[in-house]
């Protein structure tokens, strides 16, 4: 199984909309609705945001939504703050875990 | 409160053995599987493998298999990591994770543990 692909860096001025993209293959992200997204700020551990594509856990802030169209999936975070600012990961199950590369998020 | 508390920082010499623990609090040990996730320096997250307390059902990532050990102790809520034989290779920061089926989300991760193999 190979990594998840997913762009290394993206950008984007405080107040603005982002989105990461997670591309696999139709044996992991094409057959589950189980993409995850893990947010990691600089020597922290990683902070689940989004589940089962879509879902967010209690607390995340709603400016953080998930979607999927065939083997790819997105996280979209909303009115970007200085905060936001970290690695993110999407996961795929596939009989096992798979992890993407991470995108580093910049906020200018 | 849910936690996973992860052992201390580590350094080693190559060819030197090592266990790192991940101790469960807030919750039902044996009802959670615990992953463990590697991450090298300046680098991304890679899945390991994960066990299920309840009855050490152990499912290894075809990477890591034969690699690494993964452990746990549901008497004292606690899962471990474990090499025989260290290499430079190893050093990374490692973290366990929880999830209350396999294909779940890992909604609580441990502080990580930094593992650094040097001669």
């Amino acid at each position: 199984q190979s990594a998840l692909t997913q762009p290394a860096s993206v950008s984007g001025s405080p107040g603005q909309s982002i989105t990461i993209s997670c591309t696999g293959t139709s044996s992991d992200v094409g057959s589950y609705n189980l993409v995850s997204w893990y947010q990691q700020h600089p020597g922290k551990a990683p902070k689940l945001m989004i589940y089962e594509v879509s879902k967010r856990p209690s607390g995340v802030s709603n400016r953080f939504s998930g979607s999927k169209s065939g083997n790819t999936a997105s996280l979209t975070i909303s009115g970007l703050q200085a905060e936001d600012e970290a690695d993110y990961y999407c996961c795929s199950y596939a009989g096992s875990s798979l992890f993407g590369g991470g995108t580093k998020l910049t906020v200018l | 409160e849910v936690q996973l508390v992860q052992s201390g920082a580590e350094v080693k010499k190559p060819g030197e053995s090592l266990k790192i623990s991940c101790k469960g609090s807030g919750y039902s040990f044996t009802s959670y599987w615990i992953g463990w996730v590697r991450q090298m320096p300046g680098k991304g997250l890679e899945w390991m493998g994960i066990i299920y307390p309840g009855d050490s059902d152990t499912r290894y990532s075809p990477s890591f298999q034969g690699q690494v050990t993964i452990s746990a102790d549901k008497s004292i809520s606690t899962a471990y990591l474990q090499w025989s034989s260290l290499k430079a290779s190893d050093t990374a920061m490692y973290y366990c994770a929880r999830r209350i089926q396999l294909w779940s989300p890992l909604d609580y991760w441990g502080q990580g543990t930094l593992v650094t193999v040097s001669s």
